[in-house]
């Protein structure tokens, strides 16, 4: 099946610093979408990006499908955007649910 | 208020007791999933419904099993024959299947005893 690879793992930043995070995945997707999690364990859904750039806020994020990685981008960081965020894929075949990497965990000192 | 719901939040097993996860969403959406997380690790897929009365396995099937008799509900029974039942139990849903947006649940938090 489809591999989803995201770093880095852990990333600690002050507060008002920029990051970037990276997902890079093994086949062709159908579907790409990024979560934050917060610490109840929420999924809070940020982008769907199979391709392309878009921006909410603070946040954007950009699909280069062609080269297989989405990067998230954070832009001026506050401490509530501490938390683990994830890629998910859905490549078409096989089971019709999401493939998630491991996540990258994110901790914004004040 | 549209959105998913899962009961209970925290939930306590005996070793050998079946119990049952609830997941119920009014957002008319055709499809439902259920993922498993354990400590620093992404989801992984346990089953999915595209219509109901229809289900399929997803990666991690066994031990577990699901009904979808309604549109709006999927629960999941962790079945004694799960040999490690302790993690954060997420349902999800997407209008339809193939790829559509999915919307998480807030999660069960289940520890087996």
């Amino acid at each position: 099946g489809i591999q989803v690879e995201q770093s880095p793992p852990d990333l600690i930043l002050q507060e008002g610093a920029n990051s970037t995070l990276r997902c890079n995945f093994s086949d062709s997707v159908n579907n790409l979408q990024w979560f934050h999690q917060n610490p109840w364990g929420q999924l809070i859904n940020l982008f769907y990006i199979p391709s392309g750039t878009k921006q909410n806020g603070r946040l954007s994020a950009t699909t280069v499908a062609t080269e297989r990685y989405s990067l998230l981008y954070i832009s001026s960081s506050q401490t509530t955007d501490s938390g683990v965020y994830f890629c998910a894929v859905y490549s078409g075949g096989g089971a019709d649910g999401l493939t998630f990497g491991k996540g990258t965990h994110l901790i914004i000192q004040p | 208020d549209g959105g998913i719901t899962q009961s209970p939040k925290y939930l306590f097993r005996k070793e050998g007791q079946n119990v049952t996860l609830s997941c119920e969403q009014n957002l008319n959406h055709d499809a439902m999933y259920w993922y498993r997380q354990d400590p620093g690790q992404g989801l992984r897929l346990i089953y999915y419904s595209q219509i109901v009365n229809d289900f399929q396995k997803g990666d991690i099937a066994e031990g577990y099993s699901v009904s979808r008799e309604k549109k709006e509900s999927f629960p999941l029974t962790v079945t004694s024959a799960q040999k490690n039942p302790t993690a954060f139990y997420l349902c999800a849903s997407s209008l339809a299947g193939g790829g559509d947006t999915q919307y998480f649940g807030p999660g069960t938090r289940l520890t087996v005893l």
